[in-house]
């Protein structure tokens, strides 16, 4: 089993529309959990960290389901900047892992 | 403020060169990453250094690859001899911590002809 996975998509939503994302991870024991985002051709940055009772910004909300191992992203209201590609990351034995990411393509 | 700053940004090179990869971290970040992102495997870490001390070097390929830190503000990743198989983006990335927030550079664009 991969130690962070994600649906690669591509996502592909309406401006304007609510589009969710989930992440599964391995270790149980993990504590760190942050969504970052990548454009195309540039470096990961982080979009927010993810905390055990959910947190919210703005149009973004993630939250965290320990029994089932899994996080999530939710976008509200999509913007044609939110196009680009999502990386859940997670620790694990150390080190954060990243995931290979879901590409989201918003439509006009 | 400065973040974490990469040369060069693009680098091609022919199979058998030596090719060095220049990293400075963000000033007062004790953890400096470097990571190989291809389209296959996605983004992967090569080795992850803790106060200039290498911790965790796992992920570096094999003896081709070598990383060192000589202090706090400068990093290198070498290859030699480089490989077409190496063509890929390499990206720094520094924090205060292993599991901190970490903080990417632009990146190098490596191709190995």
């Amino acid at each position: 089993r991969k130690e962070v996975e994600q649906d690669p998509g591509p996502f592909n939503v309406p401006e304007g529309a609510t589009v969710a994302f989930n992440c599964t991870y391995s270790n149980s024991a993990s504590q760190s959990f942050f969504w970052y985002r990548q454009d195309c051709r540039k470096e990961p940055k982080l979009l927010m960290s993810v905390y055990s009772s959910g947190n919210e910004d703005g149009r973004f909300t993630a939250q965290l389901n320990r029994a089932s191992q899994y996080i999530s992203l939710l976008i509200r209201d999509s913007k044609l900047s939110d196009s680009a590609t999502y990386l859940c990351v997670v620790d694990a034995w150390g080190n954060l892992i990243f995931g290979k990411g879901t590409k989201l393509s918003v439509k006009p | 403020d400065a973040g974490v700053i990469q040369s060069p940004r693009h680098e091609v090179t022919e199979m058998g060169q030596e090719v060095t990869l220049r990293c400075k971290p963000i000033s007062g970040h004790n953890s400096l990453f470097w990571y190989r992102q291809t389209m296959m495997r996605g983004l992967e870490l090569l080795i992850y250094f803790n106060n200039n001390v290498p911790i965790d070097d796992s992920g570096m390929p094999e003896d081709r690859f070598s990383a060192k830190m000589p202090n706090a503000s400068f990093s290198t990743l070498k290859i030699q001899p480089s490989e077409p198989r190496d063509s890929a983006v390499y990206f720094c990335a520094s924090s205060f911590g292993p599991l901190q927030t970490q903080y990417f550079g632009p990146g190098t664009r490596l191709t190995v002809l």
